[in-house]
C-alpha cells in the first residue's frame, strides 16, 4: 500500500530553534494535513491545506501545500518543550474521509 | 463530550487467542476507521466504514474483522492473534459530508501478542 515518506525520521533540537520537516508522495493529493501525537495520546489535527501552493499558519506553525501536489512542508518557529511529540503528515484524494499517513517525524526538544 | 472512546487501553494476548477492541464515538460521525501504529511505519489503515452497515478494507486488513451495526460503534476483532499484530491501535472518526479531512482519534489501545 501507499505510504508517504517523511523526513527527517527524528530530530533533536534546542529550545528556541526553528524546525522544518517535509512529506513526499509518488501520488497526487488534493488535501494535505498535519497531525501531532503527544506521548500516550492519539494524533490531533494541527493544520489542513486544500490548494496547491497554499501557505497556512497556526500560531508558530506554518505549513505549505507543494505546487506539484506531491509534497508538503511544516515549519515550527521558536520551539518550546511542549512541541515534543510525533508529527504526521496525511494526504487525501477526492472527497473521501480515508487518509494516507506518513511515517512520522519524532521531535525532541532540549532545554 | 467523550469524543472517541477506545477500550481496553492495554491488552496482552497469547498467540491464537481472540479478542475485540471496542470503539465508540458520540459525535454522530458517519465515517469510522481503525489504524495500527508501528515504529517507523506511521499509521496504516486496517478497515473503515462510511456508515452503519457498510465496511471496507484498508491497507492492512488481514487478520482483522469489523462490523458497523450502529453509527456509534465500530469494534475491531482479532480472530486468532499473532505476534505480528503486536501494535498500538487507533480508532478515528469524522463527518463524511464535511469536507475538511479532519479525523478525530481515540487515545489508542496497546496490544501485545506473546
Amino acid at each position: 500500500g501507499q505510504q508517504l515518506n517523511q523526513s527527517p525520521q527524528s530530530m533533536f533540537i534546542q529550545e528556541g530553534e526553528d524546525v522544518s520537516m517535509n512529506c513526499t508522495s509518488s501520488s497526487i493529493f488534493n488535501t494535505w494535513l498535519w497531525y501531532k501525537q503527544d506521548p500516550g495520546e492519539g494524533p490531533v489535527l494541527l493544520i489542513a491545506l486544500y490548494k496547491a501552493g497554499e501557505l497556512t499558519s497556526n500560531g508558530r506553525l506554518t505549513a505549505q501545500f507543494g505546487i506539484t501536489r506531491k509534497d508538503s512542508f511544516l515549519n515550527i518557529s521558536a520551539s518550546i518543550p511542549s512541541d515534543v511529540g510525533i508529527y504526521f503528515c496525511a494526504g487525501r484524494t477526492g472527497t473521501a474521509s480515508k487518509l494516507t499517513f506518513g511515517t512520522g517525524t519524532r521531535l525532541q526538544v532540549t532545554l | 463530550n467523550a469524543g472517541v472512546t477506545q477500550t481496553p487501553k492495554f491488552q496482552v494476548l497469547k498467540t491464537g487467542q481472540s479478542m475485540t477492541l471496542q470503539c465508540a464515538q458520540d459525535m454522530n460521525h458517519e465515517y469510522m476507521s481503525w489504524y495500527r501504529q508501528d515504529p517507523g511505519m506511521g499509521l496504516r489503515l486496517i478497515h473503515y466504514s462510511v456508515g452503519a452497515g457498510i465496511t471496507d478494507q484498508g491497507e492492512v486488513p488481514n487478520g482483522y474483522n469489523v462490523s458497523r451495526s450502529t453509527t456509534e460503534d465500530f469494534p475491531l476483532r482479532l480472530l486468532s492473534a499473532a505476534p505480528s499484530q503486536t501494535s498500538v491501535y487507533f480508532c478515528a472518526s469524522s463527518f463524511r459530508t464535511v469536507n475538511t479531512g479532519e479525523l478525530f482519534f481515540g487515545e489508542g489501545s496497546r496490544l501485545t501478542v506473546l
